[in-house]
């Protein structure tokens, strides 16, 4: 079944512990992006990632990091995560080239307290 | 910037009722591609139906079609026949257009949602 995973799906931590959100994608898709949901907001992108090894900035990327060794794994990292980090995220994956639909994980639930 | 209106925060609907989620949004660039998704309550996000810039027909999947008017800038959703199932959050969003400084970049626009329930 094609889809993207996202690791974990709820995570309660406290500020300044680092922590990694894993994203892998089974359809061997080139792109991959990051964002995050709050309320009134919609989502917004923090990274995103053309293909292996080549990452770049989206809309808010303070705090964030993300790396692409491998095509199918997308891990979103917070150095020191803060409060204000609180928030859904999302990852997603698309083809280039003539595929327009983003395939979207699950979602994992972040609180930093 | 590209931006993305959805105006109805929350909207109430009888079942088996026509229902229309509106979104509009702001562009200067000819090519561009505009997506509905849906987000129940569990939280993940369903693509629902696209429509390119291009596209000369309205899009339309099973009960969704997108009410396409490209000079008004509105791109709205019209569920047919509304079931309990389609309660949940609804996001208009647009995917910016492939540029040289926006090269490689598929990123989606959303708008704030709109949040659709269906009474029994």
């Amino acid at each position: 079944e094609a889809q993207v995973t996202q690791n974990p799906r709820y995570l309660i931590t406290v500020t300044g512990k680092k922590l990694t959100v894993t994203c892998s994608q089974n359809m061997n898709h080139e792109y991959m992006s990051w964002y995050r949901q709050d309320p009134g907001l919609g989502l917004r992108q923090i990274y995103y990632s053309m293909n292996v090894e080549v990452t770049d900035k989206g809309d808010v990327p303070e705090g964030y990091k993300v790396s692409r060794k491998e095509k199918r794994n997308f891990p979103l990292i917070l150095e020191s995560p803060s409060p204000n980090q609180t928030s859904l995220y999302f990852c997603a994956s698309s083809l280039y080239r003539g595929q327009y639909e983003q395939y979207f994980g699950p979602g994992t639930r972040l609180t930093v307290t | 910037a590209q931006k993305i209106t959805q105006t109805q925060p929350g909207m109430f609907v009888q079942e088996k009722e026509a229902v229309t989620l509106d979104c509009t949004y702001d562009t200067s660039d000819q090519s561009y591609g505009l997506f509905w998704y849906k987000q129940p309550s569990s939280g993940e996000m369903i693509f629902l139906i696209y429509q390119g810039s291009y596209d000369e027909q309205n899009a339309t999947e099973g009960r969704y079609s997108l009410n396409f008017q490209k000079a008004r800038k509105s791109a709205n959703l019209v569920i047919s026949a509304s079931q309990l199932g389609d309660s949940a959050m609804y996001f208009c969003a647009m995917r910016e257009p492939r540029s040289i400084s926006n090269f490689g970049n598929e990123k989606l626009t959303f708008g704030t949602g709109t949040r659709l329930t269906i009474i029994p």
